[in-house]
Parts: structure tokens; sequence; C-alpha cells
């Protein structure tokens, strides 16, 4: 059973720049949320995804959008790319048809780096 | 509003020594909680989880925590200590009002001396 996956690993880009970063949920999950963990950082909650709909949102300027598909796979998008933006992008998947939405699953997450 | 805090950004102990990392939680509801591991250029795997089951939860590679609602704490503890343990560790809380968005403390490195 494949866990949570995402692409790519690393990526560098630089100020002003758009990025897109996939996530795949684990197999069996419909909910996919994403936080970006700063260096030395706990993670932090940038947006969840429910039949592919936006279903909260923390604390995120709007140059952070996001989508999900119908497979349940989804993206992130980062438009206007700061030096600040430079992170680790994890992805969770969580069922909430299945009614453990309070359990998420992580991926290995997405390193960007910001010149 | 929900927050956790992670007392002690390091903590070094002995192999074979006994780990006990410090989470405490604000929440106006019942909370859920969790600890989650991370290694170095991973993502993070889940320890163990509090759902309002019984208070003392046991997780994966011997750890386990105690929900201690009175001191709004849920500390981490392993009775012994291995060289594979060192990794970043993170407590988490959500709570139905969040819609399980998580929120996570700054996180505590845990160094073990051989």
């Amino acid at each position: 059973d494949a866990g949570v996956t995402q692409s790519p690993t690393h990526l560098i880009k630089t100020r002003g720049q758009q990025v897109t970063l996939r996530c795949s949920p684990k197999s069996g999950h419909d909910t996919v949320s994403w936080y970006q963990q700063a260096l030395g950082q706990g993670p932090q909650f940038i947006f969840q995804y429910y039949e592919e709909e936006e279903r909260q949102r923390g604390n995120f300027p709007d140059r952070f959008s996001g989508h999900q598909f119908p497979n349940y796979s989804s993206e992130l998008n980062v438009n206007a790319l700061l030096l600040g933006d430079s992170a680790l992008y994890l992805c969770a998947s969580s069922s909430f048809t299945s009614g453990s939405y309070n359990e998420q699953f992580f991926g290995p997450g997405t390193r960007l780096t910001v010149l | 509003a929900q927050s956790v805090t992670q007392l002690g950004s390091h903590v070094s102990v002995s192999e074979g020594a006994l780990v006990l990392l410090r989470c405490n939680y604000s929440s106006s509801v019942p909370p859920y909680l969790f600890w989650y591991v991370q290694y170095p250029n991973q993502g993070l795997q889940l320890l163990l989880k509090y759902t309002s089951a019984a208070t003392l939860v046991k997780g994966i590679n011997g750890f386990e925590a105690e929900f201690k609602k009175s001191e709004t704490s849920f500390h981490l503890t392993k009775p012994s200590a291995h060289m594979s343990d060192a990794a970043e560790y993170f407590c988490a809380v959500s709570t139905t009002l969040t819609g399980n968005q998580f929120y996570f403390g700054t996180g505590t490195s845990l160094t073990v001396i051989p």
C-alpha cells in the first residue's frame, strides 16, 4: 500500500517565479492538507482540500493556492515567490468519509529553495 | 483557539535512560492530540494519538503518552532510549471545531548519547 507521495523532492527557484508542488494521497484517503515547515520550526497549516474544494485555510496570503483533482491528488501553487517561502512543504492525507479524518498521514515533503 | 507548547527545544539523554518530552496544549473543546517523529530530510511519522479513549496511549517503538486534562498536558515518554530514537519530535493538537486542522508545536530535538 503506497503511502503519501510528493513530487518533486527538491526544487530551486528564484524570487518572483511560480512553483507547483504535487501530492498523491494514501490509498483510500479523500482529504489532502498542505503544511509549510520552515527550518527549525513546526509545520504550519496552509489549507485543506476535500471534494475538490478548499475547506479550510490557514494564515497564508493569496499567493498560495491549490487544487484537488477527482482522483483526490492535489497541487499547491505559489506565485511571486519570496525568499521567505523557502521551506519544506508537507502534504498530509486523511479520510473524511471513513470517520478517521482526525488522523493524518504525511508525505516526505518537497524542499523548496528560493534564491 | 488551539495551540501547543513544547518545553525544551533540545533534550539530551544517555542511551538506556528515560526519555521525557513535554507537551502542553490549549483548547476550548476536547482535543485530539498527536506525537509525530521526523528524521532528517524526511516527513512526519505518527508515533501515537489520543482521541478521547484511554488516557494512557501506547505508540510505536516503545513510546507512550498520558493525557492529563487537569494539567493540559500530553507528555511523551520512553523507558529506555535507543540511539535510533535521535530525531525531531512534534506534538500536535486538532479538534472537531478546527475541522481537523492540525496545530503543531515548535518541536523538540532529541539527542541520545552513547
